[in-house]
């Protein structure tokens, strides 16, 4: 089993449309939790952190269940410029180097 | 702007040449990182360097080897390049909190 898990996608969504995705992780004392954002032939970029409280960035929120072992992300009123790749992303240890990346989830917003 | 540069955005190499990849910071950030991404994979840490001349082996690090003497680089030599090593190979560098800065990417394909 991955340690870290998306549904690779695509979701093709409409402009204005509501879309969440998830990501299920293994190792139940992870500790930190990431959303990052690739666009096509780019570098990954840090979206936003994800607080056992949940957190909200504008149009994007990101929850976090650990009795679960999953972390979620909503995006509300889907822009074109949305259109990307998502990678979860979990740091098993605090302190620690290793960072674990899940292979994305495709995101297409169309017109 | 936190910037990591990556010496080639494209690079074809022979199966067995020796590769060079270099990645460079400008932050004076301790950490740097190598990761290789292949489709439906993700991102795989190959080596990481916790200060100069210090590595330490990610989870890839066979037909790798790393070297770090100048804190803001940091390079990738494959020892003799094969097919399975065609890949998008990333470099990241990060301070002490957990976001990663991640240069361009190398896509690098060996025939």
């Amino acid at each position: 089993r991955k340690e870290v898990e998306q549904d690779p996608g695509p979701f093709n969504v409409p402009e204005g449309a509501t879309v969440a995705f998830n990501c299920t992780y293994s190792n139940s004392a992870s500790q930190s939790f990431f959303w990052y954002r690739q666009d096509c032939r780019k570098e990954p970029k840090l979206l936003m952190s994800v607080y056992s409280s949940g957190n909200e960035d504008g149009r994007f929120t990101a929850q976090l269940n650990r009795a679960s072992q999953y972390i979620s992300l909503l995006i509300r009123d889907s822009k074109l410029s949305d259109s990307a790749t998502y990678l979860c992303v979990v740091i098993p240890y605090t302190g620690g180097f290793k960072t674990i990346f899940g292979a994305g989830t495709r995101l297409f917003v169309k017109a | 702007d936190v910037k990591v540069t990556q010496s080639s955005r494209y690079l074809v190499k022979r199966t067995g040449e020796k590769v060079f990849l270099e990645c460079v910071q400008d932050m004076d950030h301790e950490n740097m990182f190598w990761y290789r991404q292949d489709p439906g994979l993700g991102l795989r840490l190959i080596y990481f360097s916790y200060d100069v001349k210090m590595k330490e082996k990610g989870d890839i690090p066979e037909g790798y080897s790393v070297s770090r003497e100048k804190k803001e680089r940091f390079s990738l030599i494959l020892e003799s390049a094969s097919t399975n090593q065609t890949s998008m190979y990333l470099c990241a560098s990060r301070e002490t909190s957990y976001e990663q800065y991640f240069g361009p990417g190398t896509r690098l394909t060996v025939t």
